[in-house]
């Protein structure tokens, strides 16, 4: 079946410009993650979705972050004013989350920013 | 704190040799769960094994293995008889029980020379 779909695959944008990053998870999976990835470093967790549960923000660098997950589905992470910073790859990643364990995620092939 | 420490930035091996990726965490969990992910140089994040913590047992999966010790908090990763399509940044990540977050390490690059 289809994977994560993230959308766009690459933004440039200016500095001091909003963007939208999009994700489709994988349909049924009720878990969904975003982390972003800067150059040689691992993952930093933004924020978690799971099913109608209010989400996990803990991870957003600041309140110029943002994220929504419409119907449970789909989601987007908001950036306002981004600043150079900003530029990495943003990566999805969807989970089935049945119980109480986490379950393995997969990931999106992810956004790359690029603030200049 | 929740941590996860990949202290190899890069091993380089020459194709065929046994190669031993190590993780160590750090966790206030009584239950929890560790992950290994491969990124290959074509980026996305594929999942290759997850182990709770009440399993000690070590696994293998054809040409790879994974050591989990609580006593010395680790979880390392060895690929026997490693083959080029190998080479690729691989990732341990720690989650609580909760599965709300994450705990990702720095990766592990890896690149096998044929």
């Amino acid at each position: 079946g289809a994977g994560v779909s993230q959308s766009p695959s690459n933004k440039v944008t200016e500095k001091g410009k909003d963007v939208e990053l999009r994700c489709d998870p994988i349909s049924g999976h009720t878990a969904l993650y975003w982390y972003r990835q800067s150059l040689g470093q691992g993952l930093e967790f933004l924020i978690y979705f799971q099913g109608n549960s209010a989400p996990d923000k803990s991870g957003l660098p600041s309140d110029r972050f943002s994220a929504e997950r419409t119907g449970g589905s789909v989601s987007t992470l908001t950036i306002q004013r981004t600043q150079q910073e900003d530029s990495a790859v943003y990566l999805c990643a969807s989970s089935l989350y049945g119980s109480q364990a986490p379950g393995e995620q997969y990931f999106g092939p992810g956004t790359r920013l690029t603030v200049t | 704190a929740q941590k996860v420490t990949q202290a190899q930035t890069e091993i380089s091996v020459v194709e065929k040799e046994d190669v031993t990726l190590d993780c160590v965490y750090e966790t206030r969990d009584t239950t929890y769960y560790l992950f290994w992910y491969k990124q290959p140089p074509s980026g996305e994040l594929v999942f290759l094994i997850r182990r709770n913590s009440f399993d000690e047992q070590n696994e293998i999966s054809g040409r790879y293995s994974w050591n989990f010790q609580k006593s010395t908090s680790s979880f390392n990763f060895t690929i026997t008889a490693s083959q080029v399509v190998d080479s690729a940044v691989y990732f341990c990540a720690l989650s609580g029980n909760t599965g709300n977050q994450f705990y990702f390490g720095t990766g592990t690059s890896l690149t096998v020379i044929p």
